[in-house]
């Protein structure tokens, strides 16, 4: 099973910032996922981030407000830009090894925008 | 959008008792996952039940899935206080290796 460290744990930042949260694997993995998790929420998909090439986003999401980055096989970031307070979620990274295989998670990202 | 219901949305039991979650979803799927949650923490994940598997075990859990009705359920015995989490199914569709997620159950083992 893969070993994700995801930082930060948590953090308030102001209204019109932006925050980059990190996803650092223990082991290289096909897929890498950032998911959305509102309050008492389930999760949401984000995008796929792409190893070398552009992130590939679900509706509703755009590049300019969560860009991605995805350098090699073993870490990816996500940046939540120019935040509002309905950013306040938790970020989660999540890694697999393709179709038909269990997802793994990170801790995830308590943000909250003030 | 999220591709299942579960029911459901929260769960309140004594220690000893079974618990009994369920999920329906709306498209064909290669395979569905349960994970848990603890206080919005990550995700862990618990039994992966392929589209051609009817049911599986692993220790205190039992999956079921019926393809002809679009649901699985997913069954704790003998419940300890520990098992006090959030619930939620995923579903991996045809379409991709992308998850999606149930709304959840929240569970709570009283002791």
């Amino acid at each position: 099973s893969a070993v994700i460290s995801q930082k930060p744990s948590r953090d308030i930042c102001q209204r019109g910032t932006s925050l980059t949260i990190q996803c650092q694997v223990d082991s290289q993995v096909t897929m890498m996922f950032w998911y959305r998790q509102q309050p008492g929420q389930s999760l949401t998909l984000i995008a796929t981030a792409n190893q070398g090439s552009e992130a590939t986003y679900e509706s509703g999401f755009v590049i300019d407000k969560f860009p991605i980055s995805r350098p090699n096989l073993t870490f990816s970031t996500l940046t939540v830009s120019n935040m509002s307070p309905e950013d306040s979620s938790i970020y989660l990274c999540s890694v697999s090894d393709g179709p038909g295989t269990e997802a793994f998670f990170g801790q995830g990202t308590r943000l909250t925008v003030v | 959008s999220q591709q299942g219901e579960e029911d459901p949305q929260a769960l309140s039991i004594q220690e000893g008792e079974n618990a009994t979650m369920n999920c329906s979803y709306k498209t064909s799927i290669n395979n569905l996952q349960w994970y848990r949650q603890n206080s919005g923490r990550g995700l862990v994940h618990l039994i992966l039940i392929r589209s051609n598997e009817r049911e599986k075990h692993s220790g205190r859990l039992r999956v079921t899935l019926d393809t002809s009705k679009k649901s699985s359920s997913l069954l704790i015995t003998a419940s300890r206080a520990a098992d006090t989490a959030s619930y939620f199914c995923a579903t991996d569709a045809r379409r991709g290796n992308k998850l999606v997620f149930g709304a959840g159950t929240i569970l709570r083992v009283k002791s």
